[in-house]
């Protein structure tokens, strides 16, 4: 089973901010939280990914709280094209990943 | 750039047929990885390979079968389709050491299976 929690759905206005925020109040010292997209109809896409370290790229910014249990992505200029549902996930075990049923973002004109 | 492919988009196949699904990489990449997706379960690991010939159960690799002949590619086989194997399928590929990584997995585009 998935070991984070996300909402099932967010809305954002084109333009403004996207804060995902996610749970994941299991993991433990050495697991890295990844970010990925599945735009419709497409393979999950890599986003981003962290340790404890705010990191940020072309594409996002990841912010890990402290206690390293929940993290926010944070689009900041959402545009249409970021339509898709957000997977936020971490590394348990050797090499596999376990996805949720992540967030649903509709970005609307 | 670098990709992994996956031989067909769309398949349509009868009931009892047995059924490949192929994914290649060009990453070099040492894992593979094949999902499933259905709508409202998410994705959910079948099988994977750390290495050729190497095959490790996955979530729900009841009904399917893997073959890692060569490095760069991943087959699945339906034995027997069924109805119940109607789904996405997705291919994907990493480095070892996965969370020491930059980019984690890469995907393929999909093939959405139909058993009939």
């Amino acid at each position: 089973d998935a070991k984070t929690t996300q909402p099932p759905s967010m809305d954002c206005a084109e333009g403004r901010a996207a804060n995902l925020p996610c749970n994941h109040s299991t993991i433990s010292g050495n697991e890295y939280v990844y970010w990925y997209r599945q735009i419709h109809s497409q393979g999950p896409q890599y986003i981003i990914h962290g340790l404890k370290n705010n990191e940020t790229n072309e594409m996002a910014s990841l912010i890990i709280t402290e206690d390293r249990k929940s993290s926010t992505l944070i689009l900041p200029h959402a545009t249409l094209r970021d339509t898709a549902v957000y997977y936020c996930l971490y590394l348990s075990g050797y090499s596999t990943l376990t996805f949720g049923k992540g967030t649903m973002l509709l970005v609307s004109p | 750039d670098v990709k992994v492919t996956q031989s067909s988009r769309y398949l349509v196949k009868r009931t009892g047929e047995k059924v490949f699904l192929e994914c290649v990489q060009d990453m070099d990449h040492e894992n593979m990885f094949w999902y499933r997706q259905d709508p409202g379960l998410g994705l959910r690991l079948i099988y994977f390979s750390y290495d050729v010939k190497m095959k490790e159960k996955g979530d729900i690799p009841e009904g399917y079968s893997v073959s890692r002949e060569k490095k760069e590619r991943f087959s699945l086989i339906l034995e027997s389709a069924s109805t119940n194997q109607t789904s996405m399928y997705l291919c994907a590929s990493s480095e070892p050491g996965q969370g020491f990584t930059n980019y984690g997995y890469t995907f393929g585009s999909g093939t959405r299976l139909t058993v009939v």
